[in-house]
């Protein structure tokens, strides 16, 4: 069983560029989520993807946008990037309903 | 709003001895949770799980206590090792898709 993984694993960018975070998700589970981590903090919920559209998202404005595609695999894209975007950006993936979430290991954004 | 909160940000414990980490939620609505470790550098790993329609649930060497009345989860943990030490998250889903909200953490500690 292929755990989720992500890439790249570090990434830093300035002020203003756009990035992509890419993520595989756990065989066999049909949805994704991404988060956002801070430093110290505990995970904060972006989006989820099922059936390749989004549906659910948390307090995330515009510029932070995603994609699914048919082998469940997703991405993150955040445009105009802002210092505040530093994070640790993690993908979780998981079965439809109520089940546990299996994450990635991150990938470490800065943004200069 | 809701939110996840934890008693304690951080547990030191005794090599050997049990461990018990807190959590307080507060939407009511919330039917699933979870308990993550998370190890440096790494994404969150799930421990254990519960619904709502149990007090109590066991794993191996964990045990995962559920008070409604009171909106309460606790982790024990039996037996402490070295590799236990790590931030752990309690974690509620309210339902319908998988908004998974997470406290800041609680870092455990553990003194050979």
């Amino acid at each position: 069983e292929t755990g989720v993984t992500q890439s790249p694993t570090h990434l830093i960018k300035t002020r203003g560029q756009q990035v992509t975070l890419r993520c595989s998700s756990q065989s066999g589970h049909n949805t994704v989520s991404w988060y956002q981590q801070a430093l110290g903090q505990g995970p904060q919920f972006i989006f989820q993807y099922y059936r390749e559209e989004e549906n659910g998202r948390g307090n995330f404005p515009p510029r932070f946008s995603g994609l699914q595609f048919p082998n469940y695999s997703s991405e993150l894209n955040v445009n105009a990037l802002e210092l505040d975007d530093s994070a640790l950006y993690l993908c979780a993936s998981s079965l439809e309903g109520a089940s546990p979430l299996h994450f990635g290991n991150g990938t470490r954004l800065t943004v200069t | 709003g809701e939110s996840v909160g934890l008693h304690l940000p951080t547990l030191s414990v005794q090599e050997g001895d049990n461990s018990i980490i807190n959590c307080a939620y507060s939407n009511s609505a919330s039917d699933y949770f979870i308990w993550y470790k998370q190890e440096s550098g790494k994404g969150p790993q799930f421990i254990i799980d519960i619904r709502s329609n149990m007090d109590k649930r066991q794993g191996q060497r964990v045990t995962v206590l559920l008070n409604k009345t009171v909106k309460h989860l606790s982790l024990q943990i039996a037996a402490t090792q070295p590799g236990d030490s790590a931030v752990y998250f309690c974690a509620e889903n309210p339902g319908g898709y998988q908004k998974v909200t997470f406290g800041t953490g609680t870092k455990l500690q553990v003194i050979p």
